[in-house]
Protein backbone atom coordinates (compact mmCIF):
# COMPACT_ATOMS: atom_id res chain seq x y z
CA UNK A 1 0.00 0.00 0.00
CA UNK A 2 1.69 3.07 -1.20
CA UNK A 3 -0.93 5.60 0.36
CA UNK A 4 -1.27 6.74 -2.99
CA UNK A 5 -4.92 4.93 -5.21
CA UNK A 6 -5.53 5.33 -8.94
CA UNK A 7 -9.13 4.12 -10.52
CA UNK A 8 -9.69 2.35 -12.83
CA UNK A 9 -6.55 0.30 -13.01
CA UNK A 10 -7.50 -0.74 -16.64
CA UNK A 11 -9.62 1.40 -19.04
CA UNK A 12 -10.61 0.75 -22.88
CA UNK A 13 -11.97 3.64 -24.34
CA UNK A 14 -12.92 4.65 -27.98
CA UNK A 15 -11.30 7.67 -29.81
CA UNK A 16 -14.20 9.50 -29.62
CA UNK A 17 -15.09 8.66 -25.45
CA UNK A 18 -14.98 10.87 -22.75
CA UNK A 19 -13.39 9.34 -19.78
CA UNK A 20 -11.85 10.55 -16.32
CA UNK A 21 -9.02 9.18 -14.45
CA UNK A 22 -8.82 9.30 -10.66
CA UNK A 23 -6.06 9.56 -8.03
CA UNK A 24 -6.42 9.65 -4.36
CA UNK A 25 -3.16 10.32 -2.21
CA UNK A 26 -3.86 9.78 1.61
CA UNK A 27 -0.31 10.99 2.81
CA UNK A 28 -0.70 14.82 3.73
CA UNK A 29 1.13 15.90 0.64
CA UNK A 30 0.97 19.16 -1.47
CA UNK A 31 1.96 18.21 -4.60
CA UNK A 32 0.79 15.63 -6.98
CA UNK A 33 1.83 14.90 -10.53
CA UNK A 34 0.55 12.49 -13.56
CA UNK A 35 3.37 10.80 -15.50
CA UNK A 36 2.67 9.16 -18.76
CA UNK A 37 4.37 5.60 -19.53
CA UNK A 38 5.05 4.47 -22.67
CA UNK A 39 6.80 1.19 -23.74
CA UNK A 40 10.14 1.42 -24.63
CA UNK A 41 10.00 5.00 -23.72
CA UNK A 42 11.35 7.32 -20.67
CA UNK A 43 8.71 8.19 -18.05
CA UNK A 44 6.97 11.28 -19.40
CA UNK A 45 5.80 14.40 -17.14
CA UNK A 46 2.43 15.63 -17.66
CA UNK A 47 1.23 17.87 -14.86
CA UNK A 48 2.56 19.69 -11.44
CA UNK A 49 -0.18 20.67 -9.10
CA UNK A 50 1.11 22.12 -6.07
CA UNK A 51 -1.46 23.54 -3.62
CA UNK A 52 -3.91 22.76 -5.66
CA UNK A 53 -2.55 25.06 -8.81
CA UNK A 54 -0.92 24.09 -11.76
CA UNK A 55 2.62 24.85 -11.62
CA UNK A 56 3.66 22.54 -14.50
CA UNK A 57 1.92 21.88 -18.54
CA UNK A 58 4.69 19.79 -20.21
CA UNK A 59 3.34 20.77 -23.90
CA UNK A 60 0.48 17.79 -23.26
CA UNK A 61 -2.03 17.89 -25.60
CA UNK A 62 -5.61 19.89 -24.78
CA UNK A 63 -7.08 16.55 -25.22
CA UNK A 64 -5.70 15.64 -21.59
CA UNK A 65 -7.76 17.93 -18.91
CA UNK A 66 -6.23 17.90 -15.27
CA UNK A 67 -7.89 18.72 -12.57
CA UNK A 68 -7.37 19.01 -8.96
CA UNK A 69 -9.88 19.93 -6.25
CA UNK A 70 -7.69 19.71 -2.86
CA UNK A 71 -4.82 18.31 -2.12
CA UNK A 72 -5.50 15.07 -2.16
CA UNK A 73 -7.37 14.74 -5.49
CA UNK A 74 -6.23 14.56 -8.85
CA UNK A 75 -8.21 13.51 -11.88
CA UNK A 76 -7.20 13.69 -15.71
CA UNK A 77 -10.25 14.13 -17.78
CA UNK A 78 -9.66 12.29 -21.08
CA UNK A 79 -11.56 13.12 -24.64
CA UNK A 80 -11.45 12.52 -27.91
CA UNK A 81 -7.90 10.38 -27.44
CA UNK A 82 -5.47 9.10 -30.29
CA UNK A 83 -4.04 5.49 -30.39
CA UNK A 84 -0.49 6.66 -29.56
CA UNK A 85 -2.04 8.09 -26.14
CA UNK A 86 -2.17 4.42 -25.35
CA UNK A 87 0.13 3.97 -22.02
CA UNK A 88 0.51 3.49 -18.40
CA UNK A 89 -0.85 6.57 -16.20
CA UNK A 90 0.95 7.09 -13.40
CA UNK A 91 0.14 9.34 -10.71
CA UNK A 92 2.10 10.47 -7.94
CA UNK A 93 2.55 13.14 -4.43
CA UNK A 94 5.08 14.43 -2.51
CA UNK A 95 5.46 16.62 0.42
CA UNK A 96 6.23 19.18 -1.38
CA UNK A 97 7.40 20.67 -4.91
CA UNK A 98 11.07 20.88 -5.15
CA UNK A 99 11.15 19.55 -1.72
CA UNK A 100 14.28 16.56 -1.02
CA UNK A 101 11.13 14.24 -0.05
CA UNK A 102 10.85 11.17 -2.60
CA UNK A 103 7.80 10.86 -5.00
CA UNK A 104 5.07 8.39 -3.84
CA UNK A 105 3.53 6.57 -7.00
CA UNK A 106 0.29 4.87 -7.24
CA UNK A 107 0.07 1.64 -9.30
CA UNK A 108 -1.62 3.27 -12.35
CA UNK A 109 -3.85 3.34 -15.05
CA UNK A 110 -3.24 1.61 -17.68
CA UNK A 111 -5.14 2.63 -20.95
CA UNK A 112 -6.02 1.27 -23.99
CA UNK A 113 -7.39 3.55 -27.54
CA UNK A 114 -9.84 1.55 -29.51
CA UNK B 1 20.08 20.85 -19.19
CA UNK B 2 19.52 18.05 -16.66
CA UNK B 3 19.10 14.60 -17.87
CA UNK B 4 20.55 10.91 -16.24
CA UNK B 5 21.82 7.65 -18.56
CA UNK B 6 21.39 4.55 -17.57
CA UNK B 7 23.49 2.67 -19.76
CA UNK B 8 22.10 -0.87 -19.60
CA UNK B 9 18.89 -1.88 -20.97
CA UNK B 10 18.39 -5.35 -19.61
CA UNK B 11 21.32 -6.26 -16.48
CA UNK B 12 21.24 -10.28 -15.56
CA UNK B 13 22.65 -11.83 -12.43
CA UNK B 14 22.89 -15.04 -10.84
CA UNK B 15 21.02 -15.54 -7.28
CA UNK B 16 23.34 -14.79 -4.59
CA UNK B 17 26.17 -12.85 -6.86
CA UNK B 18 26.39 -8.89 -6.45
CA UNK B 19 24.26 -6.62 -8.47
CA UNK B 20 25.11 -3.28 -10.04
CA UNK B 21 22.63 -0.90 -12.28
CA UNK B 22 24.41 1.67 -13.40
CA UNK B 23 23.15 5.48 -13.60
CA UNK B 24 24.92 8.48 -14.77
CA UNK B 25 23.47 12.23 -14.44
CA UNK B 26 23.85 15.55 -15.59
CA UNK B 27 23.07 18.63 -13.51
CA UNK B 28 24.32 22.51 -13.03
CA UNK B 29 24.70 22.17 -8.83
CA UNK B 30 23.87 20.22 -6.44
CA UNK B 31 21.96 17.05 -7.27
CA UNK B 32 19.40 14.84 -5.32
CA UNK B 33 19.65 11.65 -6.46
CA UNK B 34 16.99 8.60 -6.12
CA UNK B 35 16.42 5.35 -6.88
CA UNK B 36 12.61 3.50 -7.82
CA UNK B 37 12.02 -0.06 -8.49
CA UNK B 38 8.85 -1.02 -10.54
CA UNK B 39 7.00 -4.56 -10.42
CA UNK B 40 4.98 -5.78 -13.44
CA UNK B 41 1.27 -3.86 -12.81
CA UNK B 42 2.77 -1.75 -10.70
CA UNK B 43 3.57 2.11 -9.62
CA UNK B 44 7.08 3.37 -9.14
CA UNK B 45 8.58 2.21 -5.22
CA UNK B 46 10.88 4.55 -3.46
CA UNK B 47 14.34 2.54 -2.60
CA UNK B 48 16.71 4.99 -1.97
CA UNK B 49 18.00 9.12 -1.85
CA UNK B 50 20.83 11.11 -2.02
CA UNK B 51 20.62 14.55 -0.49
CA UNK B 52 23.89 15.16 0.80
CA UNK B 53 26.66 13.56 3.23
CA UNK B 54 27.87 10.57 3.57
CA UNK B 55 28.65 9.37 -0.39
CA UNK B 56 27.38 5.56 0.59
CA UNK B 57 23.45 5.03 1.27
CA UNK B 58 21.39 2.35 2.34
CA UNK B 59 17.82 1.58 1.31
CA UNK B 60 15.34 -0.61 1.36
CA UNK B 61 15.19 -4.70 0.90
CA UNK B 62 18.70 -4.31 1.16
CA UNK B 63 19.63 -2.04 -1.82
CA UNK B 64 22.80 0.57 -1.56
CA UNK B 65 24.11 3.37 -3.93
CA UNK B 66 27.03 5.21 -3.73
CA UNK B 67 27.37 8.67 -4.92
CA UNK B 68 30.27 9.44 -6.79
CA UNK B 69 30.49 13.42 -7.96
CA UNK B 70 33.48 13.12 -9.83
CA UNK B 71 32.27 10.73 -12.01
CA UNK B 72 28.55 12.00 -11.85
CA UNK B 73 27.50 8.72 -11.02
CA UNK B 74 25.04 7.06 -8.77
CA UNK B 75 25.48 3.24 -8.83
CA UNK B 76 22.57 1.26 -7.41
CA UNK B 77 24.24 -2.09 -5.86
CA UNK B 78 23.56 -5.02 -3.58
CA UNK B 79 25.66 -7.98 -2.39
CA UNK B 80 23.45 -10.74 -2.98
CA UNK B 81 20.96 -10.73 -5.54
CA UNK B 82 17.60 -12.38 -5.07
CA UNK B 83 15.50 -13.87 -7.60
CA UNK B 84 12.55 -11.82 -6.30
CA UNK B 85 14.55 -8.64 -7.43
CA UNK B 86 14.24 -8.87 -10.62
CA UNK B 87 12.14 -5.65 -11.57
CA UNK B 88 12.58 -2.48 -13.57
CA UNK B 89 15.05 -0.23 -12.01
CA UNK B 90 14.75 4.16 -12.51
CA UNK B 91 17.22 6.03 -11.54
CA UNK B 92 16.06 9.90 -11.18
CA UNK B 93 17.72 13.47 -10.57
CA UNK B 94 16.48 16.17 -10.05
CA UNK B 95 18.26 19.97 -9.55
CA UNK B 96 18.85 20.82 -5.57
CA UNK B 97 18.93 24.44 -6.04
CA UNK B 98 15.81 27.38 -5.81
CA UNK B 99 13.63 28.12 -7.71
CA UNK B 100 13.47 24.46 -8.21
CA UNK B 101 9.82 23.11 -9.88
CA UNK B 102 10.27 19.63 -8.71
CA UNK B 103 10.51 18.41 -11.32
CA UNK B 104 12.33 14.64 -11.52
CA UNK B 105 14.62 13.99 -14.46
CA UNK B 106 13.90 10.11 -14.92
CA UNK B 107 16.52 7.32 -17.04
CA UNK B 108 14.73 5.51 -19.13
CA UNK B 109 14.86 2.26 -16.90
CA UNK B 110 16.71 -0.61 -16.18
CA UNK B 111 15.07 -4.61 -16.37
CA UNK B 112 16.92 -6.82 -13.80
CA UNK B 113 16.37 -10.08 -14.34
CA UNK B 114 17.97 -12.42 -11.42
CA UNK B 115 18.23 -15.96 -12.30
CA UNK B 116 18.26 -18.76 -9.91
Amino acid sequence: ETGVTQTPRHLVMGMTNKKSLKCEQHLGHNAMYWYKQSAKKPLELMFVYSLEERVENNSVPSRFSPECPNSSHLFLHLHTLQPEDSALYLCASSQEQGSNQPQHFGDGTRLSIL
Amino acid sequence: AQSVAQPEDQVNVAEGNPLTVKCTYSVSGNPYLFWYVQYPNRGLQFLLKYITGDNLVKGSYGFEAEFNKSQTSFHLKKPSALVSDSALYFCAVRYAGSGNTGKLIFGQGTTLQVKP
